[in-house]
């Protein structure tokens, strides 16, 4: 799987919007770009994925460059529930697994 | 619907013991994998299993560590002898049958301590 680099940490406020980018600068054609996360003492949840084209869905957005060489997730309205830490993980179309880095850790503050 | 169930959710054990690993997957998923996470790392993928075959198990420390995957549905991960560095919260995560998009759904995990 190509390599991912995130910062290892964030810090932001409630209820504001967060933007955690990505850089994947080895990025093959086939790759999707996976974003999970991690709440303290539970395992990794889905976020969102894409491919070429912006996604949204009810947790995030998923904004990609054109290059497709960095993508940035954004959580509109974060909120305490949100600390935990994300995973941008590239996954080639038809791997089934997904390979983990350290990610970011995301701290809210109130 | 019932996520993936694992089991015990603490052990602790000296080392050289054996312990045990239990999960049962989200029911119809066909794949399910087995994850060890360090304090501090990301999870590390030991094992994947299609039905009740081995697809990925390229990074399980054969010499001591084993998984099974009978009739296709729950699975069982055993450490036999422990050592210290065995240390980690063990992973349990099912999907549907491949693909590359399909969503990993983890179980809560199980955390090992070795003495």
């Amino acid at each position: 799987d190509a390599k991912t680099t995130q910062p290892n940490s964030m810090e932001s406020n409630e209820e504001e919007p967060v933007h955690l980018p990505c850089n994947h600068s080895t990025i093959s054609g086939t790759d999707y770009i996976h974003w999970y996360r991690q709440l303290p003492s539970q395992g990794p949840e889905y976020v969102i994925h894409g491919l070429t084209s912006n996604v949204n869905n009810r947790m995030a957005s998923l904004a990609i460059a054109e290059d497709r060489k960095s993508s940035t997730l954004i959580l509109h309205r974060a909120t305490l529930r949100d600390a935990a830490v994300y995973y941008c993980i590239l996954r080639e179309r038809g791997a089934d697994g997904l390979t983990f880095g350290k990610g970011t850790h995301l701290i809210i503050q109130p | 619907e019932a996520g993936v169930a694992q089991s015990p959710r603490y052990k602790i054990i000296e080392k050289r013991q054996s312990v045990a690993f239990w999960c049962n997957p989200i029911s119809g998923h066909a794949t399910l994998y087995w994850y060890q996470q360090i304090l501090g790392q990301g999870p590390k993928l030991l094992i994947q299993f299609q039905n009740n075959g081995v697809v990925d198990d390229s990074q399980l420390p054969k010499d001591r560590f084993s998984a099974e995957r009978l009739k296709g549905v729950d699975s069982t991960l055993k450490i036999q002898p422990a050592k210290l560095e065995d240390s980690a919260v063990y992973l349990c995560a099912s999907s549907l049958q491949g693909y590359g998009t399909g969503e990993l759904f983890f179980g809560e995990g199980s955390r090992l301590t070795v003495l």
